[in-house]
């Protein structure tokens, strides 16, 4: 199966300092990846997405880079705000099909 | 646009009793997904239909878990017996190859499930 992971489990940052999650993925063939974000109590939430033909992405206050030499997506979210507090996923999709492979998540605090 | 729902949001049941959820998507949406995400992890996918065929239900355990979307619009996830190691977050998510982005799943709150 694939296996998709993230560095930290949990991290805690200032208000209006910048967060960046990490992961890690294992499936040098995946197409597409996504960022979710999921507050407590609510179903995950699309934050932004990449594909593996990039390599930097950017909406508004986040950017995902993407490091296929080393497999590595990385999530930034500028200037931290005390509603980015949440457990932040990537998932993968393998280029065979469109199912989802979501990592363990990393646990985002912002400290007021 | 009406989201994903669900319900129940919470089920408590003891070990050996059925429970069922059912999930209503996005209108419109082909794609529906059901996942198990336990505490402190992802979610998992169990099973995968579009319109109301099986796409995908190799990590579903069949000898417990059954799900149906006869009319290939809203859904149920059924438990038949539980075990104490199905308390989870049971989501609901779906996607539409017509939309701007035909991979974004759609996720519904979810059910939470304690099994005693």
């Amino acid at each position: 199966g694939e296996s998709v992971g993230l560095h930290l489990p949990t991290l805690s940052v200032q208000e209006g300092d910048n967060s960046i999650i990490n992961c890690a993925y294992s499936n040098s063939a995946s197409d597409y990846f996504i960022w979710y974000k999921q507050e407590s109590g609510k179903g995950p939430q699309f934050i932004i997405d990449i594909r593996s033909n990039m390599d930097k992405r950017q909406g508004q206050r986040v950017t995902v880079l993407l490091n296929k030499t080393v497999k590595h997506l990385s999530l930034q979210i500028a200037a931290t705000q005390p509603g980015d507090s949440a457990v932040y996923f990537c998932a993968e999709i393998p280029n065979t099909g469109n199912q989802f492979y979501f990592g363990t998540g990393t646990s985002l605090t912002v400290i007021p | 646009e009406a989201g994903v729902a669900q319900s129940p949001r919470y089920k408590i049941i003891e070990k050996r009793q059925s429970v069922a959820f059912w999930c209503n998507p996005i209108s419109g949406h082909a794609t529906l997904y059901w996942y198990q995400q336990i505490l402190g992890q992802g979610p998992k996918l169990l099973i995968q239909f579009q319109n109301n065929g099986v796409v995908d239900d190799s990590q579903l355990p069949k000898d417990r878990f059954s799900a149906e979307r006869l009319k290939g619009v809203d859904s149920t996830l059924k438990i038949q017996p539980a075990k104490l190691e199905d308390s989870a977050v049971y989501l609901c998510a779906s996607s539409s190859l017509q939309s701007p982005k035909p991979n974004e799943q759609f996720f519904g709150p979810g059910t939470r499930l304690t099994v005693l």
